[in-house]
């Protein structure tokens, strides 16, 4: 299994530009997430979806959106990139549940010039 | 609100045991008590979890209080290669992870 994959693994971008992230888990899990982390500080949730179809905000939304159109891919997309989503991404897919662990990605690399 | 407190860094000597605190003194019943870690440059990595007995696996021991207000994760030979931030969280049904700042890990060799 090669678990959770994100492409692509570094980018830079000119502010206003826009891109799409890709998430693909092999795992058949239903739960999937989207987290960014700055410099020095823990992740926070972006979007996350509890199945295919399904999408919900999570803590820091704004100037992102997302799609789940199939169980095991989950994109980010940022449809005007600014200076302040420069940032690492990461991807993570669980069974659901208190019980379940998150299983990550390797991260993208974003810088937004 | 990460809703846990945890030491901003520690530090400890290769070979020798570390317990990494973690305060969480509103826990609910149902919560579980999930402890990730995530190295140098990658993504987070689930370390172990436990709801109220202690836990233990290949990686680490999950010590819980009895009053589950508090909880310990017990490495019990740190290496280099445990050097890494420590995320103390907890989860409740569906909810996705809250990850606080954690607790940096420093081992000297």
């Amino acid at each position: 299994n090669a678990g959770v994959t994100q492409t692509p693994k570094f980018r830079v971008l000119k502010t206003g530009q826009s891109m799409t992230l890709l998430c693909a888990q092999d795992m058949n899990h239903e739960y999937m997430y989207w987290y960014r982390q700055d410099p020095g500080m823990g992740l926070r949730l972006i979007h996350y979806s509890v199945g295919e179809g399904t999408t919900a905000k999570g803590e820091v939304p704004d100037g992102y959106n997302v799609s789940r159109l199939k169980k095991q891919n989950f994109l980010l997309g940022l449809e005007s990139a600014a200076p302040s989503q420069t940032s690492v991404y990461f991807c993570a897919s669980s069974l659901g549940g208190a019980y379940n662990e998150q299983f990550f990605g390797p991260g993208t690399r974003l810088t937004v010039l | 609100d990460a809703k846990t407190t945890q030491p901003n860094s520690m530090e400890s000597n290769e070979e020798e045991p570390v317990h990494l605190p973690c305060n969480h003194s509103t826990i609910s019943g149902t919560d579980y008590i999930h402890w990730y870690r995530q190295l140098p440059s990658q993504g987070p990595e689930y370390v172990i979890h436990g709801l109220t007995s202690n836990v233990n696996n290949r990686m680490a021991s999950l010590a819980i209080a009895e009053d589950r207000k508090s909880s310990t994760l017990i490495l019990h030979r740190a290496t280099l290669r445990d050097a890494a931030v420590y995320y103390c969280i907890r989860c409740s049904g569906n909810t996705p992870l809250v990850f606080g700042k954690g607790t940096r890990l420093s081992v000297i060799a």
